[in-house]
């Protein structure tokens, strides 16, 4: 059974870099073909995906946000971690890790079938 | 970056079919997902590679792209399906989210 669960802080000053943290079991982040990827969803608003991170190391991120974001695994921990600068009042949002499922070339996409229960961060002062 | 374009909302009577609809440019090149996610919960996928239902989802659901367009419908809609519903397209660079329809069972 594959879970995930979002850890980080819930307040986070502006100009602050936030960082979450992603925990997993269930499946390896070296299988060919498993990603994990940040979504984000500010209140009352459409999801976001901020950036992904796949089995071999490659990374996608959102082009308005690539600036500011960087994701990392550590696959012996079963961990994928997302630092986020100079936070700002927008960005106020709950967090989502999600696990993704391609094929090895990623030309086809099975599409995020797990979530985690996200985590809520407020940016204010 | 892709974008694609959803209906803010959709309204269907029970036991009716509802349909979202997603457009996005060459659409059909990409590989659509469907999720539907419910007040205070986590998005949950109910359409994968355009037309595919995970495991535990109900036959009701089904999707269809072509063209520029993709296609959510819910055939013989419940009160349990009035949720929030995002289309996703992947194309290779990173996953885009439509922004999102509310389905309203009236």
């Amino acid at each position: 059974q594959i879970t995930l669960k979002e850890s980080g802080p819930t307040l986070v000053k502006p100009t602050q870099t936030l960082t979450l943290t992603c925990s997993f079991s269930g499946f390896s982040l070296t299988t060919s073909g498993v990603g994990v990827g940040w979504i984000r969803q500010p209140p009352g608003k459409a999801l976001e995906c901020l950036a992904l991170i796949f089995w071999n190391d490659d990374r996608r991120y959102s082009p308005s946000l690539k600036n500011r974001v960087t994701i990392t695994k550590d696959t012996s921990k079963n961990q994928v971690v997302l630092s986020m600068t100079n936070m700002d009042p927008v960005d106020t949002a709950t967090y989502y890790c999600a696990h993704a499922a391609f094929n090895w070339n990623y030309i086809k996409y099975y599409g995020m079938d797990v979530w985690g229960q996200g985590t809520t961060v407020t940016v204010s002062s | 970056s892709y974008e694609l374009t959803q209906p803010p909302s959709v309204s269907v009577s029970p036991g009716q079919t509802g349909s979202i609809t997603c457009s996005g440019e060459t659409l059909v090149n990409k590989n659509v997902c469907w999720y539907q996610q419910k007040p205070g919960q986590s998005p949950v996928l109910v359409i994968y590679q355009d037309s595919k239902r995970p495991l535990g989802i109900p036959e009701r659901f089904s999707g269809s792209t072509s063209g520029n367009t993709a296609t959510l419908n819910i055939s013989g809609t419940q009160a349990l399906d009035e949720a929030d519903y995002y289309c996703q397209a992947w194309d290779s660079s990173i996953e885009a989210f439509g922004g999102g329809t509310k389905l309203t069972v009236l």
